[in-house]
C-alpha cells in the first residue's frame, strides 16, 4: 500500500519562499504529484516529478528523491492568493491512481 | 481548455436513496476516475475506468457503487443505498495517459440526511 505524510499546516508572510515537505513509502510508483487546493474546490495540478531532481515551473518548484521517498514543492515570492491547501500524490499502478497525501493548509499573511 | 464536467453540483439525499452522479470527461481521454474527499479529510481514490471496463478499485467502493460509461460522452457513478458516511465531495477526473494529465471536474456535494 501507501502512506504519504506531510505537515498539516504552515503560515508564511507575503513574498516569502516556503517549502512544503512530502515523504511517502508505495509501491509501483510511477510519479509524485502536487495539487493545489482551494476551499470547497477541486485540486488542480501543479507540478509532476518522474525522475530525481528539481522541476522549475514559474515561481513553484517541486524536487524529488525517489531513493529517500522524499520530495518538496518550493514556493517563491508568495501571494495572499497562494493560500489553500497543497496536496502531496502518488501515482502507482497500471490504472495510475493517485493516493493523496492529507495535504498541507498554508496560511500567506501580510 | 477543455473541462471535466460534474452535474449536479450539489446534491441532498435521503439515507437509503440511490442517486447517480454525472460526469462527462474531456472528449479524447481515455482513463476516468472517481474520488471522493470528506469534508477536513483527504482525497481517496475510489475506482478507475478504462476501456469500457473497471481497471481498479478501493475498499470504500463496495457493492452500493457502481459506474457506467453509458454512451461515448458520460461517466456515472451511482450510489445504490445512501448512508449517512456516504456524505462528501465527488469529483470526477479522466486522463489521457495515466496518471499524468489528469484533470478534475468541480465536485459534486453529496449530502444525506
Amino acid at each position: 500500500g501507501q502512506n504519504i505524510d506531510q505537515p498539516t499546516e504552515m503560515t508564511a508572510t507575503e513574498g516569502a519562499i516556503v517549502q512544503i515537505n512530502c515523504t511517502y513509502q508505495t509501491s509501483g510508483f510511477n510519479g509524485l504529484f502536487w495539487y493545489q487546493q482551494h476551499a470547497g474546490e477541486a485540486p488542480t495540478f501543479l507540478s509532476y516529478n518522474v525522475l530525481d531532481g528539481l522541476e522549475e515551473k514559474g515561481r513553484f518548484s517541486s524536487f524529488l528523491s525517489r531513493s529517500k521517498g522524499y520530495s518538496y514543492l518550493l514556493l517563491k515570492e508568495l501571494q495572499m492568493k497562494d493560500s489553500a491547501s497543497y496536496l502531496c500524490a502518488v501515482g502507482a499502478g497500471t490504472a495510475s491512481k493517485l493516493t493523496f497525501g492529507t495535504g498541507t493548509r498554508l496560511q500567506v499573511t501580510l | 481548455e477543455p473541462e471535466v464536467t460534474q452535474t449536479p453540483s450539489h446534491q441532498v439525499t435521503q439515507m437509503g436513496q440511490e442517486v447517480i452522479l454525472r460526469c462527462v470527461p474531456i472528449s479524447n481521454h481515455l482513463y476516468f476516475y472517481w474520488y471522493r474527499q470528506i469534508l477536513g479529510q483527504k482525497v481517496e481514490f475510489l475506482v478507475s475506468f478504462y476501456n469500457n471496463e473497471i481497471s481498479e478499485k478501493s475498499e470504500i467502493f463496495d457493492d452500493q457503487f457502481s459506474v457506467e460509461r453509458p454512451d461515448g460522452s458520460n461517466f456515472t457513478l451511482k450510489i445504490r443505498s445512501t448512508k449517512l458516511e456516504d456524505s462528501a465531495m465527488y469529483f470526477c477526473a479522466s486522463s489521457a495517459q495515466g496518471s499524468y494529465g489528469y484533470t478534475f471536474g468541480s465536485g459534486t456535494r453529496l449530502t444525506v440526511v
